[in-house]
């Protein structure tokens, strides 16, 4: 079941640090998104991305917050200098064109 | 801003009763939306769509109902499975858009 990955599922990180999280899109996909769910909130729009290329990213924080989807490999969305704020889930989905977007498990940040 | 609302954080059912999860949009652009479900530990699944050029969308079990003039959607379950106990989203965009804004979501239980 070649679906949407992602890793790690579960990640923690000390305030400061950098955190990675990673995204497999579904075999085929070339269109890649990452949203964010705080607690008790709905899914976030944080980034829409295409091969080496960055097509929307209004919904990400203006400091500490990157991504990328290069090439070979998965989509990266980094996070520098974390703080306790940015514990979150943290969601990928993937798409064939603009469209029907598959989501990936997603990976829980969790800053102590 | 919260432009997408699921004003009930959690809804109890019987098995073979309806269920019926509610929505309301603020964003008179919104011409799309959609339900996903979604398991703990997995990201949210795709359930049903409606665009606005429609009323009612049925799949099987389960049918959307929108509401334009009230900006107001609903999805009915019907019958409730106790595989049916998941949280549900409610998501809208612009039919041109990839940003989908969502609902904080809703908890179902359905009880044996």
């Amino acid at each position: 079941n070649a679906g949407v990955m992602q890793n790690p599922r579960h990640l923690v990180r000390r305030r400061g640090q950098e955190a990675r999280l990673r995204c497999s899109p579904m075999k085929g996909h070339s269109h890649v998104y990452w949203y964010r769910q705080l607690p008790e909130e709905g899914l976030k729009f944080m980034v829409y991305l295409q091969k080496e290329n960055i097509i929307d990213e209004s919904g990400m924080p203006k400091e500490r917050f990157s991504a990328e989807f290069p090439k070979e490999g998965p989509s990266i969305l980094r996070i520098q200098q974390v703080v306790r704020g940015d514990s979150a889930a943290y969601f990928c989905a993937s798409s064939v064109e603009v469209g029907e977007q598959y989501f990936g498990p997603g990976t829980r940040l969790t800053v102590t | 801003d919260q432009q997408v609302k699921q004003n009930s954080p959690s809804l109890s059912v019987q098995e073979g009763r309806i269920s019926i999860l509610n929505c309301d949009y603020t964003n008179s652009m919104f011409d799309y939306f959609l339900w996903y479900k979604k398991y703990p530990a997995e990201g949210p699944t795709f359930l049903i769509s409606i665009s606005s050029i429609k009323d009612k969308n049925e799949d099987g079990r389960f049918t959307v109902f929108l509401n334009k003039s009230a900006k107001h959607l609903s999805l009915h379950i019907v019958p409730s499975q106790p595989g049916d106990s998941a949280v549900y989203f409610c998501a809208a965009s612009t039919s041109n858009d990839y940003k989908l804004s969502f609902g904080a979501g809703t908890t179902v239980t359905v009880r044996a």
